[in-house]
């Protein structure tokens, strides 16, 4: 199986800061990647898929970058609503496979 | 409006059966794949399995395979997971999600709560 492993684990950070969250590959896949929202008690939401393309709906500030390995999730100024957890998703082979997730919370 | 609504879940005793069924409204239920996706309480999310359009191909992680069958049945637009030999780690909301073309999942339910203990 293919591991996904995000980083840092949990961040601190204001409204207003840009804020990037990584997310490594332990092998390639290509940009068959997405990049999810949590919120306490709430199904995920689909933010970024294929990398770098914006699901309809999602606001501008968020974008995604990447491809092989190496992917980012950038968030350009923080809202208060973009508090919550973000888990990237690798769908290039199976079994489907989700990084450990990353907890923004507010400073 | 899209949406799609679990349903089944609850308590069970280890090694018991469970069958999570999933209704989906608003979009056309078989032109997509389907999966189901869970997460243990506190815990991230885990993708459990997958079905093709007409059911012809399924797709499961290894921690379920030979416990858990995906099935669907699009005249109903519904989507099914039936769970045998349950375990305590098998202990998590369940949710049903309709994958974009490759994989991502696009909607997603509200998820369903399933306990396995004595």
């Amino acid at each position: 199986a293919i591991r996904m492993t995000q980083s840092p684990s949990s961040f601190s950070a204001s409204t207003g800061d840009r804020v990037t969250i990584t997310c490594r590959a332990s092998q390639g896949i290509s940009s068959y990647l997405a990049w999810y929202q949590q919120k306490p008690g709430k199904a995920p939401k689909l933010l970024i898929y294929a990398a770098s393309t914006l699901q309809s709906g999602v606001p501008s500030r968020f974008s995604g970058s990447g491809s092989g390995t190496d992917f980012t999730l950038t968030i350009s100024c923080l809202q208060s609503e973009d508090f919550a957890t973000y888990y990237c998703q690798q769908y290039y082979s199976y079994p489907r496979t989700f990084g450990q997730g990353t907890k923004l919370e507010i400073k | 409006e899209v949406q799609l609504v679990e349903s089944g879940g609850g308590l069970v005793q280890p090694g018991g059966s469970l069958r999570l069924s999933c209704a989906a409204s608003g979009f056309t239920f078989s032109s997509y794949w389907m999966s189901w996706v869970r997460q243990a309480p506190g815990k991230g999310l885990e993708w459990v399995a997958n079905i093709k359009q007409d059911g012809s191909e399924k797709y499961y992680v290894d921690s379920v395979k030979g416990r858990f069958t995906i099935s669907r049945d699009n005249a109903k637009n519904s989507l099914y997971l039936q769970m045998n030999s349950l375990r305590a780690e098998d202990t998590a909301v369940y949710y049903c999600a309709e994958e974009l073309p490759l994989g991502a999942f696009d909607i997603w339910g509200q998820g369903t709560m399933v306990t396995v203990s004595s």
